[in-house]
């Protein structure tokens, strides 16, 4: 069955710093990768997806990230976090019938 | 496009109440997915809909959760008795395809039983 772990639920950085979030799947075939993040009070928003060719992949807001498959991630990074990024990040794979699964999410602190 | 709408954006009720939430996809998306989202268990998938047919609803708790989408642009989610452990922020989504598409998420309605 298709699975996504995200090993930290909170992570603090001051800012400025760069910033990792990590992200683990579990998927038969080539996997279907997202990338969405929720601040306080809103929905989910797409920063990046993964379908197929170039195994690093640019999202909004200066988010890029990379598909290794030989370790089945998907890590999030960002070069220089600012104050706006706090929020939740969700890692997610495309499931084969029609569904997306959601990592537990990791919450993202930073630091004046 | 307004994006996904849900109302209302709270709600408070109590128990027993029946509660209805309401969503409307964006115009031509052909997938709508109403999730719970708990601190405890985290994003969940209720009820998933391909062309207004329920196509999974294997992710509903149980018979006092009901779901539907008369036409294309209009969905419920009705809770019928609500208990104080349904307490969530709800989530409708829509998609313009199924998997090969990201999903675009509405901003949620909190609902708080007493």
């Amino acid at each position: 069955a298709q699975s996504v772990t995200q090993p930290d639920i909170h992570i603090t950085v001051s800012e400025g710093a760069s910033l990792e979030l990590r992200c683990n799947y579990s998927y038969g075939a080539t996997p279907y990768l997202f990338w969405y993040v929720q601040s306080p009070g809103q929905g989910l928003q797409l920063l990046l997806k993964y379908f197929s060719g170039d195994t690093l992949v640019q999202g909004i807001k200066g988010f890029e990230a990379e598909f290794k498959r030989s370790q089945s991630s998907f890590n999030l990074r960002k070069p220089s976090v600012h104050w706006s990024d706090a929020a939740e990040y969700f890692c997610a794979v495309g499931a084969r019938d029609d569904k997306i699964i959601f990592g537990k999410g990791t919450r993202l602190h930073i630091l004046p | 496009d307004a994006g996904v709408i849900q109302s209302p954006r709270h709600e408070v009720t109590e128990m027993g109440q029946e509660v209805t939430l309401r969503c409307k996809p964006i115009s031509g998306h052909d997938y709508l997915f109403w999730y719970r989202q708990t601190m405890m268990r985290g994003l969940e998938l209720l009820i998933y809909f391909n062309n207004n047919v329920p196509i999974d609803d294997s992710g509903m708790p149980e018979d006092r959760f009901s779901a539907k989408m008369p036409n294309a642009s209009f969905s419920t989610l009705k809770i019928q008795p609500s208990e104080p452990r349904d307490s969530a922020v709800y989530f409708c989504a829509s998609s313009p395809r199924g998997r090969n598409n990201e999903q675009f998420f509405g901003p949620g309605t909190r609902l708080t039983v007493l």
